[in-house]
């Protein structure tokens, strides 16, 4: 267990429903960011948050996806009218995040949730 | 587009040998590099980091980073059958962007 918690782990539903997934990070963690993971792939980077501004976004990240981090602290991703295509693990990861004009970062993942969309 | 290119294996070494998986990159100002185990349907697990030229040893494991020829490699001693998973390399820009990025994965089998 690294800290990092996301719920639920699992979700079905119906193509062209709305699903909200929530990700709570490490607490020191100022940065958070989310992943999309399909069978036999590596993660691909979807958004990451520095607190609660919205810094980077994938162009992965269609208009039907949206994201937040309200007060810096957990984080939801919500997926509209959602496609067979959308199914996959959607990882959390945050990050201390060290300052100064050299960055170095180590990410630390959640569970995921496991959506299905049928 | 940036890229990390790992060999998708299988991969399959005997118990108690050396496993040796490799891991180029295309874009030069990459800063930082990681290796994270995965194991089927569970989220990924931290290994190792590396962010300078030349090895890093935590047990087992060793970390190899040449930036010269983009190339980092992590290799597993005295394999044992619970190192069965993906492992997955992945890089950061550091300062220049904060963006990580995943290869697809070298799929391990030790063989007991």
């Amino acid at each position: 267990d690294t800290g990092v918690s996301q719920d639920p782990r699992h979700k079905i539903t119906k193509r062209g429903q709305n699903v909200t997934f929530r990700c709570d990070p490490i607490s020191e963690h100022n940065r958070l960011y989310w992943y999309r993971q399909t069978l036999g792939q590596g993660p691909e980077f979807l958004t990451y948050f520095q607190n609660e501004a919205q810094l980077e976004k994938s162009r992965l990240l269609s208009d039907r996806f949206s994201a937040e981090r309200p007060k810096g602290s957990f984080s939801t991703l919500e997926i509209q009218r959602t496609e067979q295509g959308d199914s996959a693990m959607y990882l959390c990861a945050s990050s201390l995040g060290t300052g100064g004009e050299r960055m170095t970062d180590t990410q630390y993942f959640g569970p995921g949730t496991r959506l299905t969309v049928l | 587009q940036k890229e990390v290119e790992q060999n998708s294996g299988p991969l399959s070494v005997p118990e108690g040998a050396i496993a040796s998986l490799n891991c180029t990159y295309s874009d030069r100002v990459s800063q930082s590099f990681f290796w994270y185990r995965q194991y089927s349907g569970k989220s990924p697990e931290l290994i190792m980091s590396i962010y300078s030229n030349g090895d890093k040893e935590d047990g087992r494991f060793t970390a190899q980073l040449n930036k010269a020829s983009q190339y980092v490699s992590l290799l597993i001693r005295d394999s044992q059958p619970s190192d069965s998973a993906t492992y997955l390399c992945a890089v950061n820009e550091g300062w220049a962007g904060n963006q990580f990025y995943f290869g697809t994965g070298t799929s391990l089998t030790v063989i007991p």
